[in-house]
């Protein structure tokens, strides 16, 4: 079945280093959306990614899309103690309506 | 105002027992979903409703039961309760075709099955 894939599953940073997370797909995805959930909270949306090659900044975070649309990367810059929590890539699943397909998420963690 | 709510927060129950936990959304989308996170952090779909018709049924015991009275709640009733149901159960919402797609999450109810 189709896979969403998600590397590392753990990162530990000093603050101020810098922190890449990578998603890969076992299909070609319509498109890609990244959450982030801090502890003991829930995901909140981040961003969604469409057009092959593409990137995206927010602030010190910057998201990648793959020319073949089957991986993608989140790297937050400088990391600070606020950026701490679980990052999770999804993918659209088969079915339609938005179903997603969730990677197992990157959990970090900012020392100050 | 809070846009996904979901009561109760916290639930602890005995194994055997049944119970339901309850989401509203107020952002007037069309799709609500139940989702299980699993104490490794592995967010899974479970259920999705479609104005109140069920279009996303993945594999899930029967003992597990949505419901959608209309299409800003959905609730998930849970039978004969089992140690391995103890998880937190995300309710969320959106309306596909709209902008990012994006899907707006419940503040979770955390089920702790002893």
């Amino acid at each position: 079945g189709q896979q969403v894939m998600q590397i590392p599953q753990y990162q530990h940073v000093q603050e101020g280093e810098d922190f890449t997370t990578y998603c890969n797909s076992s299909t070609t995805l319509s498109n890609i959306q990244w959450y982030k959930q801090r502890p003991g909270g829930h995901p909140v949306f981040l961003i969604q990614l469409v057009k092959s090659g593409e990137v995206k900044k927010q602030k010190r975070l910057t998201f990648q899309f793959g020319e073949a649309k089957k991986n993608s990367s989140l790297h937050i810059t400088a990391t600070q103690t606020t950026d701490v929590g679980t990052y999770f890539c999804a993918g659209p699943g088969s079915g339609g309506y938005n179903k997603l397909i969730f990677g197992a998420g990157t959990r970090l963690a900012v020392h100050p | 105002d809070t846009a996904v709510s979901q009561t109760p927060k916290y639930l602890v129950t005995q194994m055997g027992n049944d119970k339901s936990i309850k989401c509203e959304q107020n952002l007037g989308h069309d799709t609500m979903y139940w989702y299980k996170q699993d104490s490794k952090k592995f967010l899974k779909i479970m259920f999705s409703y479609n104005n109140k018709e069920l279009i996303i049924n993945e594999t899930v015991p029967n003992r597990f039961s949505p419901k959608s009275p209309d299409k800003a709640h959905l609730n998930l009733h849970i039978n004969s309760l089992e140690l391995g149901d103890s998880a937190v159960y995300f309710c969320a919402s959106s309306s596909p075709g709209w902008g990012n797609n994006e899907q707006f999450f419940g503040p979770g109810t955390r089920l702790t099955v002893l």
